[in-house]
C-alpha cells in the first residue's frame, strides 16, 4: 500500500511568488492533515480535513495560506504572495477513520519550502 | 501548547534498551498517550500509544504510570535505525497532534 505523498520535495521561491503544495493521501483515508516546520521551531498543526470539508483551520496563519481538498482525495495548499517566514518544511498526514477514534497519523516525507 | 516535559536529548549504546521518559502531570482522564518519531530527513512517525495499560508492539513497550502522570517508552534494543526525535504527545480521541521539542536520541556504536 503507497504511502502519504507529497509532491513537491522542495520547491525555491522569490518572495512575492505563489507556490502550491500537493498532497495525496493513502487512499480511502477521510481525514488529512497539514502541519509545517518553520526554522528552529517546533512542528505546527495548520488545518484538518474531514473528507472535503474543513473540520479544524485554527492553525492557519493568515489569509496568504489557502488549502484545498476538492473530491475528498488529495490536498492543495497554497501560499500566496510568500513571504520570507513562510520557509520551513510543510508535512501532510492522514488517518483512515471518521473523527472520534483513536488512531494514528500516516506522514508525507514534506516539502521543503525556501523563499529567498 | 504542548502539555508534555521530556529530557532535549539523550544517549544509547547500540544493542542496549533505551528508557524514554515523559512527564504529563495535568493529564486528563481522556488523554491518550502517542509517541511519535522523526527520523532525518523523513516524517512523523507513529511508534505507540495507551491510555491507562502498558503497550507493546512490533516497534516498542509504553509503560503507563498509575496515575498516569508519567509515562516511559521502551526501545528493548536500540540500533543505529532508531536515532531519531522521539515526541510524547497527548491527544483526546482523533485529535490534531501538538507536537513539542522531543528527546532527540543518539545511538553510539
Amino acid at each position: 500500500e503507497a504511502g502519504v505523498t507529497q509532491f513537491p520535495s522542495h520547491s525555491v521561491i522569490e518572495k512575492g511568488q505563489t507556490v502550491t503544495l500537493r498532497c495525496d493521501p493513502i487512499s480511502g483515508h477521510d481525514n488529512l492533515y497539514w502541519y509545517r516546520r518553520v526554522m528552529g521551531k517546533e512542528i505546527k498543526f495548520l488545518l484538518h480535513f474531514v473528507k472535503e470539508s474543513k473540520q479544524d483551520e485554527s492553525g492557519m496563519p493568515n489569509n496568504r495560506f489557502l488549502a484545498e481538498r476538492t473530491g475528498g482525495t488529495y490536498s492543495t495548499l497554497k501560499v500566496q504572495p510568500a513571504e520570507l517566514e513562510d520557509s520551513g518544511v510543510y508535512f501532510c498526514a492522514s488517518s483512515p477513520f471518521p473523527s472520534g477514534t483513536v488512531y494514528e497519523q500516516y506522514f508525507g516525507p514534506g516539502t521543503r519550502l525556501t523563499v529567498t | 501548547d504542548a502539555k508534555t516535559t521530556q529530557p532535549n536529548s539523550m544517549e544509547s549504546n547500540e544493542e542496549e534498551p533505551v528508557h524514554l521518559p515523559c512527564n504529563h502531570s495535568t493529564i486528563s482522564g481522556t488523554d491518550y498517550i502517542h509517541w511519535y518519531r522523526q527520523l532525518p530527513s523523513q516524517g512523523p512517525e507513529y511508534v505507540i500509544h495507551g491510555l491507562t495499560s502498558n503497550v507493546n508492539n512490533r516497534m516498542a513497550s509504553l509503560a503507563i504510570a498509575e496515575d498516569r502522570k508519567s509515562s516511559t517508552l521502551i526501545l528493548h534494543r536500540a540500533t543505529l535505525r532508531d536515532a531519531a526525535v522521539y515526541y510524547c504527545i497527548l491527544r483526546e480521541r482523533d485529535d490534531k497532534i501538538i507536537f513539542g521539542k522531543g528527546t532527540r536520541l543518539h545511538i553510539l556504536p
